[in-house]
């Protein structure tokens, strides 16, 4: 298995709501990667997880909060969005140390706040 | 603070021509991916180069790094439809991952 997944592949919520994403990968990698991407951009890093520990926060908003519950498992919890948080969220993992490596990316959610 | 550079960000190329996507770095990092994006989709992973004078290959698609010069290059080879897309370079380092600002390609008839 190859794949990574995510959920929802769309969202739509309020600057008041709280939701979560979903990423889930078999390929036994132990590097899980969170990335924004708003239109006609590049990916931006957000988070790194490396074997379940956050290993790097690149100074995100704390309205977005990573949580890896396991090896395979990668949320995001949203609370208190705000209209420019509009994007592409992607999911990726690596095999080996984080950044050491090529990522395999899921379809992403696309997020609209509202 | 890692930064990378790619050029053209936009290319138009006719079926069956050859053309050069290049890629610059600021930092001393070996490790450079490419990556392709078909509108409204994810990342593919295209290639990975790890050592100074890596060259890879993929039907039309060739890589290289040169990490003396902090250059990578894409060579598209005979180029054909299907190869319209985003791509992307990416370096990274121990703690940062960064990409390029992209190279729409678009093969033309």
């Amino acid at each position: 298995d190859t794949e990574v997944t995510q959920t929802p592949k769309h969202l739509v919520m309020g600057m008041t709501n709280k939701k979560s994403l979903k990423c889930e990968q078999h390929m036994g990698h132990r590097a899980m990667y969170w990335y924004k991407q708003k239109a006609k951009k590049p990916p931006e890093l957000m988070f790194v997880y490396s074997y379940e520990k956050l290993s790097i926060n690149e100074s995100v908003p704390s309205r977005f909060s990573p949580e890896c519950p396991n090896s395979s498992l990668l949320n995001l919890h949203l609370h208190a969005l705000q209209p420019e948080d509009s994007a592409l969220y992607l999911c990726a993992s690596s095999g080996g140390q984080a950044l050491q490596e090529t990522q395999y990316f899921g379809p992403g959610t696309r997020l609209l706040v509202l | 603070e890692l930064k990378v550079e790619q050029n053209p960000l936009f290319l138009s190329m006719q079926e069956g021509k050859n053309y050069t996507i290049y890629c610059n770095y600021s930092t001393t990092s070996d490790r450079l991916y490419w990556y392709r994006q078909d509108p409204g989709k994810s990342l593919e992973s295209l290639f990975v180069l790890l050592s100074n004078g890596a060259v890879k290959q993929e039907g039309r698609l060739m890589a290289s790094l040169d990490t003396k010069a902090r250059l990578s290059t894409l060579h598209i080879t005979a180029a054909v439809h299907d190869l319209s897309a985003t791509y992307f370079c990416a370096v990274g380092e121990y703690n940062d991952m960064r990409f390029g600002a992209g190279t729409r390609l678009t093969v033309k008839p």
